[in-house]
């Protein structure tokens, strides 16, 4: 089945700083999604993003799928934004990124 | 308000006592899942099905039912609960086959097994 990693598995950040999240995968995809899950432990869809660029507010996502990786960006974080980010694809999920931001 | 539920968010059975865990969409979906997270090994897949009638095993099916009798349900059987399925379990949906759509996610039920 198709691997995916994820990096950095941990990622403390200082509020208003910028953050990259990377996503690997072993094969093509029709189908990549990525989440965050808040302390309560509730999976929110980010994006929905088997190929090109995405923005929502703060947060941009690209997937370059010729070359099996896909990019969350966090611009001027926020402690709200601290939680675990997935990337799933085609449902088999990464390992996370644990992303703790501080005031 | 599209969504897909869960109930119960939380229990605390004993080994052996039979349990259900309910999940519902209303966003007229015909995929629906059922994954479950451990600390370390991350969301894994459970069952599946792609519609009424049509179910198959994921990653991790052993000591786990489903059924799929209506397009809106898709609950989570465990006959003879152990400790080790004490875990998070999620359900999630899609509108088509997951290899071409988006998923969403219930909310999570906490299941502790004693």
């Amino acid at each position: 089945g198709i691997q995916v990693e994820q990096s950095p598995p941990d990622l403390i950040l200082q509020e208003g700083a910028n953050s990259t999240l990377r996503c690997n995968f072993s094969d093509s995809v029709n189908n990549l999604q990525w989440f965050h899950q808040n302390p309560w432990g509730q999976l929110i869809n980010l994006f929905y993003i088997p190929s090109g660029t995405k923005q929502n507010g703060r947060l941009s996502a690209t997937t370059v799928a010729t070359e099996r990786y896909s990019l969350l960006y966090i611009s001027s974080s926020q402690t709200t934004d601290s939680g675990v980010y997935f990337c799933a694809v085609e449902m088999r999920f990464g390992a996370g990124t644990r992303l703790t931001v501080k005031p | 308000e599209a969504q897909v539920t869960q109930n119960p968010r939380y229990l605390i059975t004993v080994t052996g006592k039979k349990l259900t865990v309910t999940c519902s969409q209303n966003m007229n979906h015909e995929y629906m899942s059922w994954y479950r997270q451990d600390p370390g090994l991350g969301l894994r897949q459970i069952y599946y099905s792609m519609n009424v009638e049509v179910t198959d095993k994921g990653d991790v099916p052993e000591g786990y039912k489903v059924s799929r009798k209506e397009k809106r349900n898709f609950p989570l059987i465990l006959e003879s609960p152990s400790p080790n399925q004490t875990s998070l379990y999620f359900c999630a949906s899609s509108s088509r086959d997951y290899f071409d759509d988006e998923q969403f996610f219930g909310p999570g039920t906490r299941l502790t097994v004693l």
